[in-house]
């Protein structure tokens, strides 16, 4: 097992320029999520999915687009970024939602300049 | 509303000591759930402990205890003989059934040796 994989690990963008960050877990997990984490900021949920099809927003989903069309993948979206989207970003799966512990990939370390 | 506090932010100790780790949570459900996550400089999310608000018993695992205590809303984690390997950045969540994750903003924990 793989476990939850993301690419890329690291990417600049300039200002207005967009992307995906690819998430993909092989455990069979229904419920897939994306955060971002600032310096001392902890941890804070953009998007999460609860299983292929459905997906919900979270603490803070602006200026991002998810979408989950199967239930190993849920690419992340940056339209337009901004450098306050400068972050690392973590997906993460858990096989019986939020009650549960999630299992989270490497980060992808993104710089808007 | 959840909310989970770790009012330290940065702690210092030489190895062999003694450390605690303060986990301060909010919230209105009768059924949640607490978690221990260790962030290594390497930067993966390593689930350490989860914990349902009906189960107070401490628990010990190796060198990591942890106390639970809902009179006064806390989850501390407790390091014994503490070792370099140890040093990481230390995120307390609390969920409960059907919410999202709230991490704290973490404490980061240096052992010298």
């Amino acid at each position: 097992n793989a476990g939850v994989t993301q690419t890329p690990k690291f990417r600049i963008l300039k200002i207005g320029q967009s992307m995906t960050l690819q998430c993909a877990q092989d455990m069979n997990h229904n419920y897939m999520y994306w955060y971002r984490q600032d310096p001392g900021m902890g941890l804070k949920l953009i998007y999460y999915s609860v299983g292929a099809g459905i997906t919900d927003k979270g603490e803070v989903p602006n200026g991002y687009n998810v979408s989950r069309s199967t239930t190993e993948d849920f690419p992340l979206r940056l339209e337009l970024a901004a450098p306050s989207q400068t972050s690392v970003y973590f997906c993460a799966s858990s096989g019986w939602g939020s009650s549960y512990e999630q299992y989270f990939g490497p980060g992808t370390r993104l710089t808007v300049t | 509303a959840q909310k989970v506090t770790q009012a330290q932010t940065e702690i210092s100790v030489v190895e062999k000591e003694d450390v605690t780790l303060d986990c301060v949570y909010e919230t209105r459900d009768t059924t949640y759930y607490l978690f221990w996550y260790k962030q290594p400089p390497s930067g993966e999310l390593v689930f350490l402990i989860r914990r349902n608000s009906f189960d107070e018993q401490n628990e010990i695992s190796g060198r990591y205890s942890w106390n639970f205590q809902k009179s006064t809303s806390s989850f501390n984690f407790t390091i014994t003989a503490s070792q370099v390997v140890d040093s990481a950045v230390y995120f307390c969540a609390l969920s409960a059934p059907g919410n999202q994750f709230y991490f704290g903003t973490g404490t980061s924990l240096t052992v010298i040796p």
